[in-house]
């Protein structure tokens, strides 16, 4: 059965500075993506950035990127130049399955990330 | 650009009473799906459509159900509500050629009293 873990509960970070947020899975398929989602205080679900099991080069998103490590079934979020708008909580996700059809995305249980200026 | 479109934004209803959830997908995504977050907690996967056909199912209630429409619009049905049916409840909508990431809506808060 495909689970994500998020060990770090709350995370703090200077302004300015880069910060970690680790996240390991497990699945037994060959095919998967990897997603992070932010969530601030008010509710709404954002996405931020996508690594394919296939994909060689670790993705990069403006100052998000990933640290994925397949043998050690790791994508850990990357946070340079942190900002105040950066305070939030973040859910590392997971969709297992091949092809087309919905098939269902599954989350830790986050890290709330607290941003201090 | 165009975003998920959900409906109503706040609602609340008493114990025994069902509820319809309403969502609007970002034109041109073929696929739906529906998660149930509840205070403090991670989205938990309740169901998806793909072409407007049941793709996956996670911990939906039997008291629930769900559909797509011919205009890919979806709708949740909740009947004899519950206290611990209280949460935010998402859908989010993918392209299925696009890597399949999420786009959620802003969500439905549902208070059950």
């Amino acid at each position: 059965a495909q689970k994500i873990t998020q060990t770090q509960p709350g995370m703090f970070v200077q302004e300015k500075e880069a910060v970690t947020l680790d996240c390991t899975y497990d699945t037994s398929d060959q095919s998967y993506g990897l997603f992070w989602y932010k969530q601030p205080s008010s509710g709404e679900m954002i996405f931020l950035i996508y690594q394919g099991s296939y994909d060689e080069q670790n993705a990069t998103e403006g100052r998000y990127s990933l640290n994925f490590q397949k043998a050690r079934k790791s994508t850990n979020l990357v946070i340079s130049a942190s900002q105040l708008g950066d305070s939030a909580m973040y859910f590392c996700a997971m969709r297992e399955g091949q092809g087309t059809g919905g098939f269902k995305t599954i989350f830790g249980a986050g890290t709330r990330l607290f941003v201090k200026a | 650009a165009a975003g998920v479109i959900q409906s109503p934004r706040h609602l609340i209803k008493e114990k025994r009473e069902t509820a319809t959830l309403k969502c609007y997908p970002i034109p041109r995504h073929d696929t739906v799906y529906w998660y149930q977050q509840g205070p403090g907690q991670d989205p938990q996967f309740l169901i998806s459509f793909y072409e407007k056909m049941q793709s996956d199912k996670g911990s939906i209630p039997d008291r629930f159900s769900a559909q797509q429409f011919s205009d890919y619009h979806s709708e949740l049905n909740m009947s004899s509500l519950e206290l611990g049916d209280s949460a935010l409840y998402f859908c989010a909508s993918s392209f299925s050629g696009g890597g399949e990431k999420l786009f959620f809506g802003s969500g439905t808060q549902l208070s059950v009293l």
